[in-house]
């Protein structure tokens, strides 16, 4: 199986500020790789696929980068309704493996 | 605009069957595949599985085969997971979702499991 190794587990930063988020598959996988936000009690979302294509409507200030086995989720500067948990997912081959989240909260 | 939508909780006793459901709609249902992703409360996502409504062709991740079943009924735009004999821990949320990158999620099912 490919696994996914998110860094860092949570993280506290404040309003404007530009957060980084990285996730590092086991072996290479392309730039097969989503990530999501998932809002407090609610469902997850997609917010970038194929590593750098950001989904219809998402906000600009996500972006996404890399490819073989780095990859970075960036929000160039931080909201308050951007709180709560961001996954990667690697869909290169199967199972399809998740990153093991990474908390974000509001200083 | 796509859609899918998941039934609703479930709370059942250990030992018994489930099928829960998630119907598409708003796109081409039988050309897009179907994954199923489990959350444990207070836990992280795991993708369970997943199928193709075209030809029903079927993946499990290593840790669900054998626990769940996934099917689909295409002429109705449906996909379901199904248990033969749930065990407490099954109690979880449980998330459909459209396609190998998982572009758009149902609203999760909770399922409860206790004696």
């Amino acid at each position: 199986d490919i696994q996914m190794t998110q860094s860092p587990s949570s993280l506290s930063a404040s309003v404007g500020d530009r957060v980084t988020i990285t996730c590092r598959a086991s072996q290479g996988i392309k730039n097969d790789l989503g990530w999501y936000q998932q809002n407090p009690g609610k469902a997850p979302k997609r917010l970038i696929y194929a590593a750098s294509t950001l989904q219809s409507g998402v906000p600009s200030r996500f972006s996404g980068s890399g490819s073989g086995t780095e990859f970075t989720l960036t929000i160039s500067s931080l909201q308050p309704e951007d709180i709560g948990t961001y996954y990667c997912l690697q869909y290169n081959d199967y199972p399809i493996t998740f990153g093991q989240g990474t908390r974000l909260e509001i200083k | 605009e796509v859609q899918l939508v998941q039934s609703g909780a479930e709370v059942k006793k250990p030992g018994e069957s489930l099928t829960i459901s998630c119907k598409g709609s708003g796109y081409s249902f039988p050309s897009y595949w179907i994954g199923w992703v489990r959350q444990v409360p207070g836990k992280g996502l795991e993708w369970m599985g997943i199928i193709y409504p075209g030809d029903s062709a079927t993946r499990y991740s290593p840790s669900f085969q054998g626990q769940v079943t996934i099917s689909v009924e295409k002429s109705i735009n449906t996909a379901y997971l199904q248990w033969s004999g749930l065990k407490a821990s099954d109690t979880a949320i449980y998330y459909c979702a459209r396609g190998l990158a998982l572009d758009d999620w149902g609203q999760g099912t909770l399922v409860t499991v206790s004696s």
